[in-house]
């Protein structure tokens, strides 16, 4: 198994632009989410999906879209990147008892 | 409201000297607690973890934890620190239900002197 697997692992956008994280898992778990992480934040809660076409927000879902139209796949969307989005995002997977966490991607916004 | 409070943000230990990293959280339910941590530039490893029965659980590389209710507590120990667990370390509290959501702490960075 290839586990949680997460692209690109390095971004850099500027101020406007458009882009889509990708995430997938081959465990068949039914759960997932994603993080992003900030200095001295922790981790905060983005979207999550408890199933295929189903969706919910988390903490801090504002200027990310989610959709989850397979088990295996849960992209984030950004639509307009702001420098605020600058971050580490984790996507996770869950089963029974524990998340798996991707490697993550380093975003910067400029 | 729910969370999870990790109050050192840095601790330095020598080498093979004791650890405890402390984790306080405010729950409504029965929480399941976690430590994971992360090395840098990696992603996040469960060290431990807690659902119900036994009160001190033991995890991979040594470390352990204990769940006291009645302060709300969960910290992290580790008899005898080795510069390999220099990392950085995260609390977490979650319900495990369909949809249950997983809360971080800040995290404590873990600096170990030779």
């Amino acid at each position: 198994n290839a586990g949680v697997t997460q692209t690109p692992k390095f971004q850099v956008l500027k101020t406007g632009q458009s882009m889509t994280l990708q995430c997938a898992q081959d465990m068949n778990h039914e759960y997932m989410s994603w993080y992003r992480q900030d200095p001295g934040m922790g981790l905060r809660l983005i979207h999550y999906s408890v199933g295929a076409g189903i969706t919910d927000q988390g903490e801090v879902p504002n200027g990310y879209n989610v959709s989850r139209s397979t088990t295996e796949d849960f992209p984030l969307r950004l639509l307009s990147a702001a420098p605020s989005q600058t971050s580490v995002y984790f996507c996770a997977s869950r089963s029974t008892g524990r998340e798996f966490f991707g490697p993550g991607t380093r975003l910067t916004v400029l | 409201a729910q969370s999870v409070t990790q109050p050192d943000i840095h601790i330095t230990v020598s080498e093979g000297a004791s650890l405890e990293l402390r984790c306080n959280y405010s729950y409504g339910a029965t929480p399941y607690l976690f430590w994971y941590v992360q090395s840098p530039g990696q992603g996040l490893q469960l060290l431990l973890k807690y659902f119900s029965g036994d009160t001190l659980v033991q995890g991979i590389k040594g470390f352990e934890a204990e769940f006291k209710r009645s302060q709300s507590s969960f910290n992290l120990r580790k008899p005898s620190v080795h510069w390999s667990d220099a990392a950085e370390y995260f609390c977490a509290v979650g319900a495990y239900n369909q949809g249950g959501k997983l809360i971080f702490g800040q995290g404590t960075e873990l600096s170990v002197k030779p």
